[in-house]
């Protein structure tokens, strides 16, 4: 059982927008930044979105991330097929004093 | 160019021990935080533990679930990190991946290796 909460999956069709949610506590999300990786099929996970809402040099606009309160999204808007992939939030939990990933959200795309 | 390569995954049987190594190049390394994170097969990814640069006195945090089994080391003059694993069971069955950790607060792994894979089995 993963201390974040993602849902195991989602889909959409090519041009269509996407959200997947994350779920924590006032521990985890609630006051620190969440990070969102995408990892494709048998390669290693990349940055995705940073500080809650950041995007690393490289990434298209077409991801975005939010945050309210203890939970957060990432949502990807004009959906391509190299989209499909894991994606995984993340955050420093303060109780655990350590990282803690979300379970994954497994998406395709249609 | 940024490049991180772990080495040392292999079949070690449980309660044995195993190092792995990543070897990071194309940054100054003494400064950095560098983190490991597994993945068992077909499962999530789960954070290990860290070690801090000098500055901060090298100091390492790890996730509960190796604490005391696991200890993070590194050697600035081979811009090198390490993971000693002792007591291994077969949950520790996974790909472990070194990764660097940006100038943000938390979670910010901007730079991965390829990672490698530990088998726990008998």
């Amino acid at each position: 059982q993963s201390v974040l909460t993602q849902p195991p999956s989602a889909s959409g069709t090519p041009g269509q927008r996407v959200t997947i949610s994350c779920s924590g506590s006032s521990s985890n999300i609630g006051n620190n930044y969440v990070y969102w990786y995408q990892q494709l099929p048998g390669t290693a996970p990349k940055l995705l979105i940073y500080r809650n809402n950041q995007r690393p040099s490289g990434v298209p606009d077409r991801f975005s991330g939010s945050k309210s309160g203890t939970s957060a999204s990432l949502a990807i808007s004009g959906l391509r097929s190299e989209d499909e992939a894991d994606y995984y939030c993340a955050a420093w939990d303060d109780s655990l004093s350590g990282g803690v990933f979300g379970g994954g959200t497994k998406l395709t795309v249609l | 160019e940024v490049q991180l390569v772990e080495s040392g995954g292999d079949l070690v049987q449980p309660g044995g021990s195993l190092r792995l190594s990543c070897a990071v190049s194309g940054f100054t390394f003494s400064n950095l935080y560098m983190n490991w994170v597994r993945q068992a097969p077909g499962k999530g990814l789960e954070w290990v533990g860290r070690t801090k640069n000098k500055a901060n006195s090298y100091t390492t945090e790890y996730a509960a679930s190796v604490k005391g089994r696991f200890t993070i080391s590194r050697d600035d003059s081979k811009n090198s990190v390490y993971l000693q694993m002792n007591s291994l069971e077969t949950e520790d069955t996974a790909v472990y991946y070194c990764a660097t950790e940006g100038s943000s607060p938390g979670p910010d792994f901007d730079h991965w290796g390829q990672g490698t894979l530990v088998t726990v089995s008998s």
